[in-house]
């Protein structure tokens, strides 16, 4: 069966810090990858989805960036983090059909200070 | 640019159908509409999905309009444990992404 890892659970991190979050999956091979992040009390916003090793689009402009140097591996990284990069970060994947859905992630509950 | 419209919160009593509409009128001939719903501080939960008829299974039902421009989530016995935040999404194709609209807040009230 497939499953999707995604950690730390919770991270505090300083203001100009820079970050790092890991999603793999398994049981599955070529998936589709998302982030996705919620700051409190909104909705899922898309930062960068994934359909390849090396491809990626970016949703929104920001000092964040992704990439996926294996098949089932994305990451987020930040050379700087802002107060305002705070949020409810979320990995999902999907298969690359119509009429499936996504399977998200634990999350990521990231705090800058 | 929103793709849905959805009514911000609703109230249901415990063991009533729970009805959750959404407005897609934009959407696309291929486009699919999923539904998806987010307990507090977890991932969203796949629920279901539909491109014309309408649909059931385990966990829901979904009411799609003739002219497709609207959907309607159906919970047939909401429970406490259905608290959360409802969204649907258009998507039309494999390779897009799904773009979230910011949702129902669904309270089930004892």
């Amino acid at each position: 069966s497939q499953t999707i890892h995604q950690w730390p659970a919770t991270l505090v991190q300083p203001v100009g810090s820079p970050l790092s979050l890991e999603c793999t999956v398994e049981g599955t091979s070529n998936p589709n990858l998302y982030w996705y992040r919620q700051a409190a009390g909104r909705g899922l916003q898309l930062l960068f989805y994934s359909v390849g090793i090396g491809q990626i689009s970016s949703e929104v402009p920001q000092n964040l960036s992704a990439s996926r140097p294996q098949d089932r591996q994305f990451i987020l990284s930040s050379k700087k983090l802002l107060l305002s990069d705070s949020g409810f970060y979320l990995c999902a994947w999907s298969v690359r059909r119509q009429g499936y859905g996504y399977t998200f992630g634990s999350g990521t509950r990231l705090t800058v200070v | 640019d929103a793709k849905t419209t959805q009514p911000p919160s609703m109230d249901c009593a415990e063991g009533r159908a729970a009805n959750l509409p959404c407005n897609h009128s934009t959407i696309s001939g291929n486009e699919y509409v999923y539904w998806y719903r987010q307990i507090h501080s977890q991932g969203p939960q796949y629920i279901i999905h539909g491109l014309k008829n309408n649909e059931t299974n385990e966990m829901a039902s979904l009411i799609i309009t003739e002219d497709r421009k609207s959907s309607t989530l159906i919970l047939p016995h909401a429970t406490l444990r259905d608290t959360a935040v409802y969204y649907c999404a258009p998507r039309n194709s494999g390779n897009t992404p799904l773009v979230f609209g910011k949702g129902t807040r669904l309270s089930v009230i004892a």
